[in-house]
């Protein structure tokens, strides 16, 4: 069985600009979970999607949003990129909403804002 | 909200040596426990996930125990090997319906 890919894996953005990111989940899975992972702050959550609706949401601005497909596939999109940004992106699927099942993890994109 | 954490940040010891890594977190109301793996730039690789109702978990050389009440986890480590260095994280699931991660701990098994 196919892991959780991410898509693309490296990024690098300007300031002000918009990136869209992708995770395919592990096939069956209906939950997309998103973290942000910076050497500081370590990992936090900042949504998830289940059976394409938003089931929780992190602390995290309106500039990050997301969204999920019939086939459970989902983006993630951060408008107006800021130098704080820069940060790796990990996708994580689950056969249950809420953290219930075990997640299993993407390789994650790595995005670079200058 | 839930606090995770982790001691000790950072561990080095000799390959052969058996090693505990500790997690605690401060709202004993989980649902479970999971313990991953990361390696440096890479994703996080599931290890062992624990169930409310479990007191432990095993696999091959890892041991992973459980006491909720006194918010406790600790993964034990057996016959630690070079390729056992990683940072390793600890993330509860509790009743805000999301995974909270611990900071980690980078461990390195010196040959």
């Amino acid at each position: 069985k196919a892991g959780v890919t991410q898509t693309p894996r490296y990024l690098i953005k300007t300031r002000g600009q918009q990136v869209t990111l992708s995770c395919s989940p592990i096939s069956g899975h209906r939950s997309v979970s998103w973290y942000q992972q910076t050497p500081g702050q370590g990992l936090q959550f900042l949504f998830e999607y289940f059976s394409e609706t938003q089931r929780n949401k992190g602390n995290f601005p309106g500039r990050f949003s997301g969204r999920q497909f019939s086939n459970s596939r989902s983006e993630m999109n951060v408008s107006t990129l800021e130098l704080g940004d820069s940060a790796l992106y990990l996708c994580a699927s689950s056969l249950l909403s809420g953290g219930m099942g075990e997640q299993y993890f993407g390789p994650g994109t790595r995005l670079t804002v200058t | 909200k839930q606090e995770v954490t982790q001691i000790p940040a950072a561990l080095s010891v000799p390959e052969g040596e058996n090693l505990v890594l500790n997690c605690s977190f401060t709202d004993s109301a989980i649902y479970n426990l999971q313990w991953f793996r990361q390696d440096p730039g890479k994703g996080l690789t599931s290890l062992l996930l624990i169930q409310s109702s479990q007191r432990e978990q095993t696999s091959g050389r890892l041991n992973a125990s459980l006491d909720k009440s006194s918010g406790r986890s600790t993964l034990y480590i057996a016959a630690s090997q070079p390729g056992d260095s990683a940072t390793y994280l600890c993330a509860v699931q509790g009743t805000g319906n999301q995974f909270y991660f611990g900071t980690g701990t980078s461990l390195t098994v010196i040959p």
